[in-house]
């Protein structure tokens, strides 16, 4: 069974840029989830999308946005990038939500020049 | 809200011995409990998790205890190898039902030595 599938695995962009990363869940898997990590603050949760609802949302910027397909596939979106968000960002999905075992991709090394 | 702590940064074993990995959450309403491993370049990989209803589980090598009175969780490794080198992290459930968040501690860096 394939994992977490997130592309691209690298990005450099330039401040004030905007961005999309892509996450496809582990198939079945209804519930996908975002990440930000960073050295500093460690795993942060920024929103989880079921069925094709969002259905959680962390305390991230209006910046930070997303969205969920009927396959269940996520995409991320950051607009206006700024040198503080160059971070890994982590997907990870689940059946049904975070009272199970979320599984992770190896995420996206966004850099911000 | 929720907070979740680890008591040591970085911990050293010898190979072969058992690794013990400690985590401390703030609120007494948490009733989901993961833990999980990353390893360099690589996202977290789940090991095991725990529920509020019960005290100690079990899998390979891990064992996850929770003391819910103290509000402390812990991972034990049993005959610690080298692939076991990584940072590991608790994590806990903030929220109810399927929904809420997972938030994560800081995460412990254990090394072991061959």
């Amino acid at each position: 069974k394939a994992g977490v599938t997130q592309t691209p695995r690298y990005l450099i962009k330039t401040r004030g840029q905007q961005v999309t990363l892509s996450c496809s869940p582990i198939s079945g898997h209804r519930s996908v989830s975002w990440y930000q990590q960073t050295p500093g603050q460690g795993l942060q949760f920024l929103f989880e999308y079921f069925s094709e609802t969002q259905r959680n949302k962390g305390n991230f910027p209006g910046r930070f946005s997303g969205r969920q397909f009927s396959n269940s596939r996520s995409e991320m979106n950051v607009s206006t990038l700024e040198l503080g968000d160059s971070a890994l960002y982590l997907c990870a999905s689940s059946l049904t939500g975070v009272d199970q075992p979320q599984h992770f991709g190896d995420g996206t090394r966004l850099s911000i020049l | 809200g929720e907070s979740v702590g680890l008591h040591l940064p970085t911990l050293s074993v010898q190979e072969g011995d058992n690794s013990i990995i400690n985590c401390a959450y703030s609120n007494s309403a948490s009733d989901y409990f993961i833990w999980y491993k990353q390893e360099s370049g690589k996202g977290p990989q789940f090991i095991i998790d725990i529920r509020s209803n019960m005290d100690k589980r079990q899998g390979q090598r891990v064992t996850v205890l929770l003391n819910k009175t103290v509000k402390h969780l812990s991972l034990q490794i049993a005959a610690t190898q080298p692939g076991d080198s990584a940072v590991y992290f608790c994590a806990v459930r903030h929220g109810s039902g399927n929904t809420g968040k997972l938030i994560f501690g800081q995460g412990t860096t254990l090394q072991v030595k061959p």
